[in-house]
């Protein structure tokens, strides 16, 4: 969705590198979940984050929600082979006419390079 | 451990066939959802379900159908299947307030 931009498209990074993927909306989010993608199979919640300024980790991996909850940052620590796959970001948002959806990024495929 | 599971990981299926794609969650989710995924479009939403027999469009509901009869089981339709409808296929579950459970997806085929 061109509401929610989600950068690189596509990355690849040696082995043992950190990496970023950004995810940004020119709206306010209610809540931004970040998912990974096996090649060719579904996706997989990795964190939540709703509150502007939260920070989340798991094993390798730190997300964040930027204080206006308008951008949030998926960082990856000493990259592994079994990091590689896309990674999509989800993200709650008001409706102009009223409630809320969930849209996604257009996901960023990530290789690692062993 | 909690699953939504999608009847078929592969499906070809001929032009102008009446497709059936199923999903199954077991976590008594109210909301589910029917995603289609292309390259370089992300997840596009077809249509979602946020109650037994209760049924919305999405972004994209051309040419699809929804089936909502029980709980945990949410049908998506391909009335008359399109070359177009080649797709990744991925539906979804959720509470009122929480995020998605995504199944293991349908790659469909249209020839």
């Amino acid at each position: 969705s061109q509401e929610l931009e989600q950068s690189p498209q596509s990355l690849i990074v040696q082995e043992g590198k950190n990496l970023t993927i950004n995810c940004t909306s020119s709206k306010t989010l209610y809540g931004l979940y970040w998912y990974k993608q096996k090649y060719g199979e579904g996706l997989i919640f990795l964190m939540m984050l709703q509150k502007g300024g939260e920070e989340k980790s798991h094993e390798k991996i730190t997300a964040k929600l930027d204080e206006k909850k308008q951008q949030s940052s998926l960082h990856i620590t000493a990259s592994q082979p079994s990091h590689a796959g896309i990674y999509l970001c989800g993200a709650v948002m008001p409706r102009d006419t009223g409630g809320f959806k969930t849209i996604f990024g257009a996901g960023t495929r990530l290789f690692v390079k062993a | 451990d909690v699953k939504v599971t999608q009847s078929s990981r592969y499906l070809v299926k001929r032009t102008g066939e009446k497709v059936f794609l199923e999903c199954v969650q077991d976590m008594d989710h109210e909301n589910m959802f029917w995603y289609r995924q292309d390259p370089g479009l992300g997840l596009r939403l077809i249509y979602f379900s946020y109650d037994v027999k209760m049924k919305e469009k999405g972004d994209i509901p051309e040419g699809y159908s929804v089936s909502r009869e029980k709980k945990e089981r949410f049908s998506l339709i391909l009335e008359s299947a399109s070359t177009s409808q080649t797709s990744m296929y991925l539906c979804a579950s959720s509470r009122f307030s929480g995020g998605y459970t995504f199944g293991s997806g349908t790659r469909l085929t249209v020839v």
